[in-house]
């Protein structure tokens, strides 16, 4: 079946370094990926999103590609910032017929220190 | 417009007991989907629920059961509760007829079982 893995956390970084989440999946075709974030006590909030092959999702100085060789979506972002401190969830859409259904990672706790 | 609600926010039960859970999905939305977050993992699929029926279930036994009402809302009921249930309950919401199955969470509720 369909499923998502992501790196191990927890990830600590200083304001302002580069941050890098990978996330790598095994699905048939070529479903739509999805970044989440959850911030502490709150639910999941869509971070950015990529249909199809070689698309680039970005919201909010984050950004990934959907690279169809690798089977990878991983999460980037140049300059972190102490409020991005969260918890990252890579999804793929693993629909099937009528049904839509999100196929989660288990999440990477990023820590942003001041 | 208001977003996906739940209710109520946090709930303890014991062992043994039946718990039912609300949500309210977003404006224009007519499907809804439950998933299941223990703690340190990423949510896991429990049901879909579009035009009051059920049309998708992940890997959970049947006393995990749901309804949704006509005015889209929906229900989520565990019957003979475990220690195991514990976990942060996820409501999604989205339009069935969207051309990517993006899903709008809700703050989720907390289910501590003793």
């Amino acid at each position: 079946g369909d499923s998502v893995t992501q790196m191990e956390g927890p990830v600590t970084l200083s304001e302002e370094a580069f941050l890098t989440i990978n996330c790598t999946y095994t699905a048939t075709g070529y479903p739509s990926l999805f970044w989440y974030v959850q911030y502490p006590g709150e639910g999941l909030q869509l971070l950015l999103k990529a249909t199809k092959a070689d698309d680039k999702g970005s919201n909010k100085g984050f950004e990934a590609t959907y690279r169809k060789e690798t089977t990878s979506f991983h999460l980037e972002k140049g300059s972190v910032q102490v409020s991005d401190s969260a918890v990252y969830f890579c999804a793929l859409d693993s629909s099937s017929g009528s049904a839509r259904q999100l196929t989660f990672g288990s999440g990477t706790q990023l820590t942003v220190l001041p | 417009d208001a977003g996906v609600t739940q209710s109520p926010t946090h709930l303890i039960k014991t062992r043994g007991q039946q718990v039912t859970l609300r949500c309210s999905p977003k404006s224009g939305h007519d499907t809804v989907s439950w998933y299941q977050q223990a703690l340190g993992q990423g949510p896991q699929f429990i049901f879909q629920y579009y035009e009051e029926e059920e049309r998708q279930r992940g890997n959970f036994p049947d006393r995990f059961s749901g309804h949704q009402f006509p005015n889209y809302s929906s229900e989520l009921n565990v019957n003979a509760l475990l220690l195991g249930d514990s976990a942060l309950y996820l409501c999604a919401s989205s339009w069935r007829l969207a051309f990517y199955n993006e899903q709008f969470f809700g703050p989720g509720t907390r289910l501590t079982v003793l």
